[in-house]
């Protein structure tokens, strides 16, 4: 299967919401995951499941499903948010067990 | 304190080996399903191979299928990565992830990762 797509680059300013998109055929059959990864620093799960956070991770974080669409949304952007994102799925085949989006930069303004 | 520590990163040669290591830590490590996942410099996360709870079950990348084995010995709490001909586009942090048990199907803990680098 192949690789979900993402924007590579987003923007928001500080306190607005954003919607970061994931898009693949894999999507439809299984939950999409989220992971923020900040500069040298493993990624960190932030959304999993039909739309459950971790503990620690706060509630501005949330993540729904249409179709072949996965989004994360962050409402009310704070600046430790800034990061890079990535949405994860199981794949459809043994040496595609998990794909991974391409990941997208988010600018907090 | 539940975690997992890669070790065994270096910086290697074209064409050679190396093992990476993850010891795991504060969980019962034998009930998990486990993979590799590595980030090249700069660049996007890759699912590189999984390896199931008893070691009977394995998944490579078409990345890596022929160079990678991966494996695990329960009794020490630990996953390997045994990396052979490498190539300059092996070079990447190498990040040990745990795959919860859960049908949701996510990674719930990852290690701070061990730096490959190929290079003449």
């Amino acid at each position: 299967s192949s690789e979900p797509t993402q924007d590579p680059a987003l923007s928001v300013a500080l306190g607005q919401t954003v919607r970061i998109t994931c898009q693949g055929d894999s999507l439809r059959n299984y939950y999409t995951s989220w992971y923020q990864q900040k500069p040298r620093q493993a990624p960190v799960l932030v959304i999993y499941g039909k739309n459950n956070r971790p503990s620690g991770i706060p509630d501005r974080f949330s993540g729904s499903r249409s179709g072949d669409t996965a989004s994360l949304t962050i409402t009310g952007a704070q600046a430790e948010d800034e990061a890079d994102y990535y949405c994860n799925s199981r794949g459809s085949s043994a040496n595609h067990r998990w794909v991974f989006g391409g990941g997208t930069k988010l600018t907090v303004l | 304190e539940v975690q997992v520590v890669e070790s065994g990163g270096g910086l290697l040669q074209p064409g050679g080996s190396l093992r990476l290591s993850c010891a795991a830590s504060g969980f019962s490590f034998s009930s998990y399903e486990m993979n590799w996942v590595r980030q090249a410099p700069g660049k996007g996360l890759e699912w590189v191979s999984h390896i199931s709870s008893t070691g009977n079950t394995k998944y490579y990348a078409d990345s890596v299928t022929g160079r990678f084995i991966i494996s695990r010995d329960n009794s020490k709490n630990s996953l390997y990565l045994q990396i052979n001909s490498l190539r300059a586009e092996d070079t990447a942090i190498y990040y040990c992830a745990r795959e919860s048990p859960s049908v949701d199907w996510y990674f719930d803990l990852w290690g701070r990762g061990t730096l490959v680098t190929v290079s003449s």
